[in-house]
Formats: C-alpha cells, structure tokens, sequence
C-alpha cells in the first residue's frame, strides 16, 4: 500500500531535550512537508522541500531543524530552542507540478514535560 | 504570512441537511483545497481546484473556487453521521510547476445530530 507512514503516534520529552519525528513516504514524491497544529486551530508550515537535499523554511521554522537525504524521508528535529514545542505534528508530500495537491500522514503526538 | 478566514468556526445540523461553508482571503490562490479532520488524525484531501470559477464535485461534496481567486466554498448535500468532523480549506500561492506550503483556515467544526 502506498501512503505516508509517521512514526511514533505518541512522543514524551523532558523540556530542554531535543527530539526527532520520522516521516516516511512511498508514493514517489518530490516534495515533501511538515505541519504543525494546534488545539482549535488549523495547520502552520515549518519547512518544506521539493527535492532531496534541499529545503526551505516555512512560516514557523524558528526552533525546528529537517534534513533530506534520501527522497523517501523527511525527518523533523525539535529543538530545546523551540519554546512550545507541545503540538501534533503533521508531514505531507506531494508532486511537483501543476497538479500537486498534498496528501497528510496519521501525524505524531508531541508532548514536553 | 496569509491568513484564511474560514467560516463558520462550527455547525449544528440535523442529519440529512445540507451544509456550506465558506473561507476568504485578502491574498490571491492559485489552488484551493479542502480537507477533512478526524479527532487525532491527520487531514484527509476532499476535493482540490486549480482554476478560477471551477466547480467540482465528489459524491454528496460539491465546492467552487471563487473567480476572484479570493475564496472559496464548499457543500455537503443530505449530511450522514460520518461527516462529522472538522473541515479546513487551504489555499496555495505555487503555479508554473512548483509546490510549496498550503496557507490553512482554522476549519468549520460539523456536527450532527440524529
């Protein structure tokens, strides 16, 4: 089955402690993204990437860190810098071109203690 | 950075009626999308539009992307129990080819009561 896969559904961190979220796809796109949501509201954009090893900083990059080695994976590292980092964080990916509308993973739970 | 404003924040409707809702921007879209939220899960992908004044249906959802690029609604026709959910629109500025981040509203919370 195709999709895009986020792993684990629920993180715990002490505060002050760095922590990475996996996002994996195999459907064979270009880009992908991380969102971040919060109680009530609906998604901001920390960083996308259209294509491996590059990438841009979206609205809310402060205190988030990506890397994209390979076209599958798109990692997401919330630093002690982030100042609250308790949220559910979403990844996306979709094409590059025209028709590019951008599908979710089940997302990850984030909760700092 | 753009904002969406997406409305109404929520809805309270008999099963069986029809629904709609609606965002706008003060920015100009090249693609408007909508999406549907299950509690703890993420956003599903309802229907996308790509052209100003388009018209799309997918099954009981019909939405239209306003000719001045502006806007954007969206209608659930004979509402079920399983359209419960939180609806959020998204537009997205990228054309010629690119892709880049969506722009969220803060999605119209649908409930229905039997």
């Amino acid at each position: 089955d195709g999709g895009i896969t986020q792993s684990p559904k629920y993180l715990f961190r002490k505060e002050g402690q760095n922590v990475t979220l996996s996002c994996e796809q195999n459907l064979n796109h270009d880009a992908m993204y991380w969102y971040r949501q919060d109680p009530g509201q609906g998604l901001r954009l920390i960083y996308y990437s259209q294509i491996v090893n590059d990438f841009q900083k979206g609205d809310i990059a402060e205190g988030y860190s990506v890397s994209r080695e390979k076209k599958e994976s798109f990692p997401l590292t919330v630093t002690s810098a982030q100042k609250n980092p308790t949220a559910f964080y979403l990844c996306a990916s979709s094409k590059v071109g025209v028709y590019n509308e951008q599908f979710f993973g089940p997302g990850t739970r984030l909760t700092v203690l | 950075g753009q904002q969406l404003n997406q409305s109404p924040q929520s809805m309270f409707i008999q099963e069986g009626e029809d629904v709609s809702m609606n965002c706008t921007s003060s920015s100009i879209f090249n693609t408007w999308l909508w999406y549907k939220q299950d509690p703890g899960e993420g956003p599903v992908l309802l229907i996308a539009l790509y052209k100003a004044g388009e018209l799309t249906s997918n099954g009981r959802l019909t939405a239209q992307f306003g000719i001045t690029r502006k806007d954007s609604f969206l209608n659930i026709s004979a509402s079920i129990p399983s359209d419960v959910g939180i609806y959020f629109c998204a537009g997205q500025l990228g054309s010629g080819g690119g892709a880049d981040g969506l722009t969220f509203g803060k999605g119209t919370h649908l409930i229905i009561q039997p």
